[in-house]
């Protein structure tokens, strides 16, 4: 695709529940980043992807976090049993590679706006 | 190690100048600059390589001094369009180091 797609934009859950928040890479980009930007903060990173394989997951704040993507592509985060401090805009970002000056510039999707009532 | 930019804040009046500094406490082999408007996802901006290059977009510009480990991004004649928040990203030197993003100054111009 032309850019980075996530969806949905919105999601409004209740205290709980499970989420799931997905990401459409650029085509052709092996890296995928998912952070995590609360109102008027910075980036907090959570996981990065390498193809399929997630080396550092030293980001996700608990184990209700999982993330997982498939055929090197679509990406998938899921926060289960959701608390009001989970709500946030989650934003995804791609790379063609993870190192090597130009070739990790990231480019970002629009964001996921996550409220947890 | 994530990067410090400094100050976290600045307000300026349309057509002042800005410098915004990012440190890092590795040795680095780029660094990347983004700019964040509000309610919108991050823009690269410019990318420096080692090597102590200076690059230039519009009017905004930036330099990269590996030996101090640092980058300056540079506004001149601030535009209202400027405002926003402005992330620098480090990465460093040897080895799959993913690029980690500073903290973010956030920039206000008024008119």
């Amino acid at each position: 695709g032309a850019g980075v797609s996530q969806s949905p934009s919105n999601k409004v859950t209740e205290k709980g529940k499970d989420v799931e928040l997905r990401c459409d890479p650029i085509s052709g980009h092996t890296a995928l980043y998912w952070y995590r930007q609360s109102l008027g903060q910075g980036l907090e990173f959570l996981i990065y992807f390498q193809g399929n394989s997630a080396p550092d997951k030293s980001g996700l704040p608990s184990d209700r976090f999982s993330a997982e993507r498939t055929g090197g592509s679509v990406s998938t985060l899921t926060i289960q049993r959701t608390q009001q401090e989970d709500s946030a805009v989650y934003l995804c970002a791609s790379s063609y590679t993870l190192t090597g000056g130009a070739k990790n510039i990231q480019y970002f999707g629009a964001g996921t706006r996550l409220s947890v009532l | 190690q994530q990067p410090v930019q400094s100050p976290q804040a600045v307000i300026l009046r349309e057509g002042e100048d800005a410098v915004i500094n990012c440190s890092s406490s590795k040795a680095l082999y780029s660094v990347h600059w983004y700019r964040q408007k509000h309610g919108e996802a991050p823009v690269f901006l410019m990318i420096l390589l080692k090597g102590g290059e200076q690059k230039g977009h519009d009017k905004i510009s930036a330099s990269f001094n590996e030996k101090k480990q640092q980058s300056s991004l540079y506004l001149t004649a601030s535009q209202l369009s400027y405002s926003g928040t402005y992330f620098c990203g480090t990465e460093g030197v040897g080895g799959a180091q993913k690029l980690v993003f500073g903290q973010g100054t956030r920039l206000t111009i008024n008119p």
